[in-house]
This record gives structure tokens, sequence and C-alpha cells, in this order.
């Protein structure tokens, strides 16, 4: 089982619509979660951080559960300029309390008009 | 200019032959990685470092070594290149293992 999973989509929905995406984690022990966006054939770049206690950026919101061990984006209204591939990134212990970012295989999305 | 940069940005070689991607900083950040990417596999971690002298294994490094010369780079070496190590290779930097940040990846073809 990988480390990280994310449903690979691709979710393609129209401008205005909210979009929801989920992200599940195997490791119990796993420490900061984080939402990376990534466009076509450019970098990833960091979207945000997840907490338990939700967080929220403009049209954005990502929650952790700890106790199903999973983490979600939310994104309302969306826009064209929201197509892209969304990472979630897991810090997993590698050796010895060493915690090291690991990534999902991205959900790709994409808005139409 | 970008603080994280990778050369070369695109690189077509043969099978069997040597070559090495790098990476330099201006973050000033300890802490470097190099992933490779493959479509619907996202990214994969190759090797990582926290400091000059230090050298950790990722989950797919055999095919692979890096050096960490000084803080500000680190290079990743192909020793002997293969068809299936076609992909696209970021380095990230982190000051403190948290957020990362990448350089603009390196597209490598195999042939």
């Amino acid at each position: 089982r990988k480390e990280v999973e994310q449903d690979p989509g691709p979710f393609n929905v129209p401008e205005g619509a909210t979009v929801a995406f989920n992200c599940t984690y195997s490791n119990s022990a796993s420490q900061s979660f984080f939402w990376y966006r990534q466009d076509c054939r450019k970098e990833p770049k960091l979207l945000m951080s997840v907490y338990s206690s939700g967080n929220e950026d403009g049209r954005f919101t990502a929650q952790l559960n700890r106790a199903s061990q999973y983490i979600s984006l939310l994104i309302r209204d969306s826009k064209l300029s929201d197509s892209a591939t969304y990472l979630c990134v897991v810090k997993v212990d590698r050796s010895g309390g060493s915690y090291i970012p690991t990534f999902g295989r991205g959900t790709s999305l994409i808005v139409h008009p | 200019d970008a603080d994280v940069t990778q050369t070369p940005r695109n690189r077509i070689t043969k099978t069997g032959k040597r070559i090495m991607l790098e990476c330099s900083q201006t973050k000033g950040h300890d802490r470097m990685y190099w992933y490779r990417q493959d479509p619907g596999l996202g990214l994969r971690l190759i090797y990582y470092s926290f400091d000059v002298k230090d050298i950790n294994k990722g989950e797919i490094s055999d095919g692979y070594s890096v050096s960490r010369q000084a803080q500000a780079k680190f290079s990743l070496s192909l020793e002997s290149a293969i068809p299936n190590q076609t992909a696209l290779y970021f380095c990230a930097t982190s000051a403190d293992g948290q957020h990362l940040h990448f350089g603009n990846g390196t597209r490598l073809t195999v042939t």
C-alpha cells in the first residue's frame, strides 16, 4: 500500500462549482501535512499547510482528520485558473526520526467555462 | 533570478552514459532533496541531505548517486543511464523540513 494515496481524477467541474479532494495516509505517526499545486510541466508550489483545526485561505479550505488518517482540500467558486494538479504531501518517518516529505500521486482538476 | 536553479533544463542522453544533474540554491537552506516525477506516479524521493556531508537514500536510490559539495549545491549523478530513468527530476530545498522550494526541473530522456 502506498504511504500517501490520492484519487488521480481528473475532476472536471464548471466554473463556480465547489470541489473537494481527499488524501489518505497509512502511517499514523506521520507529522505535518500540506497541499501543493502543480501546473503542467512546472514545479510544485506550496498551496497551504493543513492542521487539525482546519485552515482557510480565501476560497481554499484544508482539513486534517487524524483519527481517519486523511486530509482534505475544498475549493469554492472554482476559477479556470484553478485547473492544475493538486499534490498531497505528508511528512513520513524514513529512519529514526527523520521525517521526510512524501507525495501522493496528485489529483487533476479541470475547470471548464 | 530563481532561488533554486537546476541545470540543465533538458537533456537527452544515450543508454550507458554517465550524466550529472546540478542543483544550486541561494536560499541558505540546509536541507536539499532530489525527486523524480513520472506520469501517474507522483514525485518519488531519490536522495536527501540535511547538511554538507550528510547523504541519505530515499525510496528509489538504486542507479543514482549524489554529492553535497557545499550547502548551496546538491548534484545527482546517473552512473550508467538506462531508459527507465527517463523522467522529470526536481531538486528542492527546505529550511526546516516543512515547506519545500522547488527548482524548475530537469527533463531527462535516455534513449
